[in-house]
């Protein structure tokens, strides 16, 4: 089946240091979502892509679609101690709905 | 605001017992709900589809006996764990797939603890 290989698999930062994190696949995908987790609570959507080469930013986070459609990278630039959390990437392939997940990649700040 | 309501957050119930998780569209109908269970610090793993109006589709070595998933309407899907033993115990999340279908959303995920 369809995998994601998410890497980091953790970092532990300074804060106002830039973080980047990326999810490579095997197979082609046709959308890649970047979740954001908090202990105990669901991920929140951080942001979307939909084509290939796509970059798209919010705020302080910058994500790419890669052209080969088999990986994406997350950019969050001068990180904050509220950036703690885990990062998961998760793609949609060309065919059905589901997602598949990256392993996460758990992000700690100094302060 | 949310797009996806869980309930309840958390919940602790007997060994044998049964209980329902309710998952809830607030923004939009979902005719496609999704339903994942979560072990500490690892991914989110999709235990089962749930389309509005027909049978849920299940993931492989996911028992549908144990794991009851109703959609009966285009808001709302529920969980039942049924007969629940302390392996149960986990961190269940929902989703729902936007409108346009190309965006999936979570619920902020409902802790069980069976004892």
């Amino acid at each position: 089946g369809q995998q994601l290989n998410q890497s980091p698999q953790s970092m532990f930062i300074q804060e106002g240091e830039d973080v980047s994190m990326n999810c490579t696949s095997s197979s082609i995908f046709n959308t890649w979502l970047w979740y954001k987790q908090e202990p105990g609570e669901g991920p929140v959507l951080l942001i979307a892509l939909y084509k290939a080469g796509e970059l798209t930013s919010n705020g302080r986070l910058t994500a790419q679609f890669g052209i080969t459609r088999k990986d994406s990278f997350l950019n969050i630039s001068a990180s904050i101690p509220s950036d703690v959390g885990i990062y998961f990437c998760a793609g949609r392939g060309e065919y059905g709905n589901k997602l598949v997940f990256g392993a996460g990649t758990i992000l700690r700040v100094k302060s | 605001g949310a797009v996806v309501s869980q309930h309840p957050s958390r919940v602790i119930c007997k060994s044998g017992t049964s209980v329902k998780i309710e998952c809830r569209s607030l923004d939009f109908q979902a005719t496609t709900m999704f339903w994942y269970r979560q072990f500490p610090k690892k991914s989110l793993m999709l235990m089962a589809t749930s389309n509005e109006g027909s049978k849920a589709t299940y993931e492989q070595g996911v028992e549908k006996d144990k794991f009851l998933i109703n959609h009966a309407s285009l808001t709302l899907s529920t969980l039942t764990v049924t007969s629940a033993h302390p392996e149960d115990s986990s961190f269940y999340i929902c989703s729902v797939l936007d409108r346009s279908g190309n965006t999936i959303y979570f619920g902020e995920g409902s802790w069980l603890t069976v004892v």
